[in-house]
């Protein structure tokens, strides 16, 4: 039982690239979300799903996309990368009548 | 719209005292949960303690009891017998309904344990 895992664990992006963060659980958890962390500002959120196909915006959403089309996995695609999606993204999941999330290690994202 | 605010960005306690980091929210939600997680330097996330808003008794886990005062919207989390372990960011963070899908966190407060 590996929990959540998240790949790369580190990455560098030049302005205007494309990329996708992974993300995947195996505890069949329906709830899955991507979070960023900047320096003083605490985790928000940036997409979640409440299952395979359904997916909804956070705090945050704008230049992400998600899709999820397996339970265990919810990708994060930066489509465009710009400087100001240098962050730490965390992926979490949690079971639907749960309210303990799961977070995985954490994917340090800089763009330059 | 939803607001945590955690006040204190650092704070400093002595091994084995207690000490209280302070967590208020704003929302109009009647159901609500309320979160404090644990960051240690590795920077993962640690869950720690949960209280649901309609819980009338203050949730407790081990060493850490959640503080819970509706009326003034405030959600402190108490640590008991500080440990040098314990040296880490704390966030508090709410979501809408008990287990909603809508989460928002604090700012954080950096924890330093003295020896």
């Amino acid at each position: 039982n590996a929990g959540v895992t998240q790949t790369p664990k580190f990455q560098v992006l030049k302005t205007g690239q494309s990329m996708t963060l992974q993300c995947a659980q195996d505890m069949n958890h329906e709830y899955m979300s991507w979070y960023r962390q900047d320096p003083g500002m605490g985790l928000r959120l940036i997409h979640y799903s409440v299952g395979a196909g359904i997916t909804d915006q956070g705090e945050v959403p704008n230049g992400y996309n998600v899709s999820r089309s397996t339970t265990e996995d919810f990708p994060l695609r930066l489509l465009s990368a710009a400087p100001s999606q240098t962050s730490v993204y965390f992926c979490a999941s949690r079971g639907q009548s749960s309210y303990e999330q799961y977070f995985g290690p954490g994917t340090r994202l800089t763009v330059t | 719209a939803q607001k945590i605010t955690q006040t204190q960005p650092g704070m400093f306690v002595q091994e084995k005292e207690a000490v209280t980091l302070d967590c208020t929210y704003d929302t109009s939600d009647p159901s609500y949960g309320l979160f404090w997680y644990k960051q240690p330097s590795s920077g993962e996330m640690i869950f720690l303690i949960y209280q649901g808003s309609y819980d009338q008794q203050n949730a407790t886990e081990g060493r850490y009891s959640l503080n819970f005062q509706k009326a003034r919207k405030s959600a402190n989390l108490v640590i008991s017998a500080s440990q040098l372990g314990d040296s880490a960011m704390y966030f508090c963070a709410m979501s809408r309904g008990f287990t909603g899908n809508q989460f928002y966190f604090g700012t954080g407060t950096s924890l330093t344990v003295i020896p």
